[in-house]
């Protein structure tokens, strides 16, 4: 069971904005920077947000990333067939002093 | 170009240990941390460590804490990471990643590897 909460799937078609939220607790998301990963299959997880909202070089802006209180969501514009992945958000856990995964959602694009 | 890369993929029996290596290439080895992270078949992400780059201090999950040994060799500019008493639920992909890390504080792991298929099966 992760401590970051996230839905387990998201769908949209080609051209729309979808988001994906991961809901977490005062001692994780409440403290500390989310980012946010990107995982196509068979591949390694790549960092698409840092510091709650900020970019790689590389990744296009139609990635955008917010916190608010102890949740966190990333957004997803313009939606390509090449966006299909899964999603992991994470964190620093102050009472864990480790980092925390969400458990993934698996994005499909209709 | 800044990548790591990991060494091959590992079979093993129950009880055994394996160490899964993680060279850094086009970055200063020693200004980054480096984490490392498993991921079980059709499983999310797990945490389980990290090591500093340029002194020997590292912190471990939980989970892990007595089982697990992360170390550098800075001279290669590589860092380890051993599993002791292996059981059939450590049959995951293991990847090592660099932290970014500032003032003690996380902000994710921006390169990672190509990652290491650890399968335990007797």
């Amino acid at each position: 069971q992760s401590l970051l909460t996230q839905p387990p799937s998201v769908s949209g078609t080609p051209g729309q904005r979808v988001t994906i939220s991961c809901s977490g607790s005062g001692s994780n998301i409440g403290s500390n920077t989310v980012n946010w990963y990107q995982q196509l299959p068979g591949t390694a997880p790549k960092l698409l947000i840092h510091s709650h909202n900020e970019r790689p070089s590389g990744v296009p802006d139609r990635f955008s990333g917010s916190k608010s209180g102890t949740s966190a969501s990333l957004a997803i514009s313009g939606l390509q067939s090449d966006d299909e992945a899964d999603y992991f958000c994470a964190t620093w856990d102050d009472a864990l002093n480790g980092v925390v995964f969400g458990g993934g959602t698996e994005l499909t694009v209709l | 170009q800044v990548q790591l890369v990991q060494s091959g993929p590992e079979v093993k029996k129950p009880g055994a240990s394996v160490k899964v290596s993680c060279e850094g290439s086009g970055y200063s080895f020693t200004n980054y941390d480096i984490s490392w992270v498993r991921q079980a078949p059709g499983q999310g992400l797990e945490w389980m460590g990290w090591i500093s780059g340029y002194k020997d201090k590292t912190s471990y999950s939980l989970k892990f804490q007595g089982r697990v040994t992360l170390t550098t060799d800075r001279s290669a500019s590589t860092a380890y990471m051993e599993l002791r008493s292996l059981r059939s639920d450590d049959t995951a992909v293991y990847y090592c990643a660099r932290d970014l890390r500032y003032n003690d504080i996380f902000y994710g792991m921006d390169v990672w590897g190509q990652g290491t298929t650890v399968t335990v099966s007797s």
